[in-house]
């Protein structure tokens, strides 16, 4: 299956630092890819698409300016969380999807926990 | 209401049991329905995807969509200890790629 890698799997900042997440889709061309927020025991919260080559869409409550997302290749997104504070420490997921073929099937990386201190 | 509505469980049952794991949903315009297994601090992993209503097997587990109930359910047979983890549901719709997905249902496979 298609593989995503998700890099650091792990980071802890001091509150105000920014922390840059990246992810990769390894053996295949992503256009698009998303990016999550999910908290202990509970659901996958949709953060932004992320489109190669132009502005990423976000959804509904999420800061701009707080989370930037770059997507500069079809093969690399990046989430950076800038001035972190301890409320945005988090387990967050990217997720791809293959340009190269019709289906809707997402794959994930295996998440990058951000403890704020 | 929750687009995607599942309970969290925890559900514990004893090794070789079969497990029943279920959502609802209430966008009648999702088309595709898909089951996640994430372990802890780990991101999820594809196990079944469904496009219409029906039964889909693989292996021990099967996938079974009802949309005139907007009802769906994750079956695993002769469940074992590693199939211990949460279990999330999906859905979408279009070509956009954005899934709605349930809170996730955790499982404990006792030995």
């Amino acid at each position: 299956g298609a593989v995503v890698s998700q890099h650091p799997s792990w980071v802890i900042c001091k509150s105000g630092t920014s922390v840059k997440i990246e992810c990769r889709s390894l053996d295949f061309q992503a256009t698009t890819m998303f990016w999550y927020r999910q908290f202990p025991k509970k659901s996958l919260m949709l953060m932004a698409t992320s489109n190669e080559g132009s502005k990423a869409t976000y959804e509904q409550g999420v800061e701009k300016d707080k989370f930037l997302i770059n997507h500069a290749s079809l093969t690399l997104s990046t989430l950076t969380v800038t001035s972190a504070h301890p409320e945005d420490s988090s387990f967050y997921i990217c997720s791809a999807r293959d340009s190269g073929i019709i289906s809707e099937k997402l794959f994930f990386g295996s998440g990058t926990q951000l403890s704020v201190l | 209401q929750k687009e995607v509505e599942q309970d969290p469980g925890p559900l514990s049952v004893p090794e070789g049991a079969i497990v029943s794991l279920n959502c609802t949903y209430s966008n009648s315009a999702f088309q595709y329905f898909m089951w996640y297994r994430q372990y802890s601090r780990k991101g999820p992993e594809l196990l079944m995807y469904t496009y219409s209503s029906g039964n889909k097997e693989d292996g021990r587990f099967t996938a079974q969509v009802d949309k005139s109930s907007k009802y769906i359910s994750l079956f695993i047979r002769d469940s074992q200890p590693s199939d211990s983890a949460t279990y999330l549901c999906a859905s979408g719709s279009g070509n956009t790629g954005k899934l709605i997905f349930g809170q996730g249902t955790t499982l404990q496979v006792k030995p």
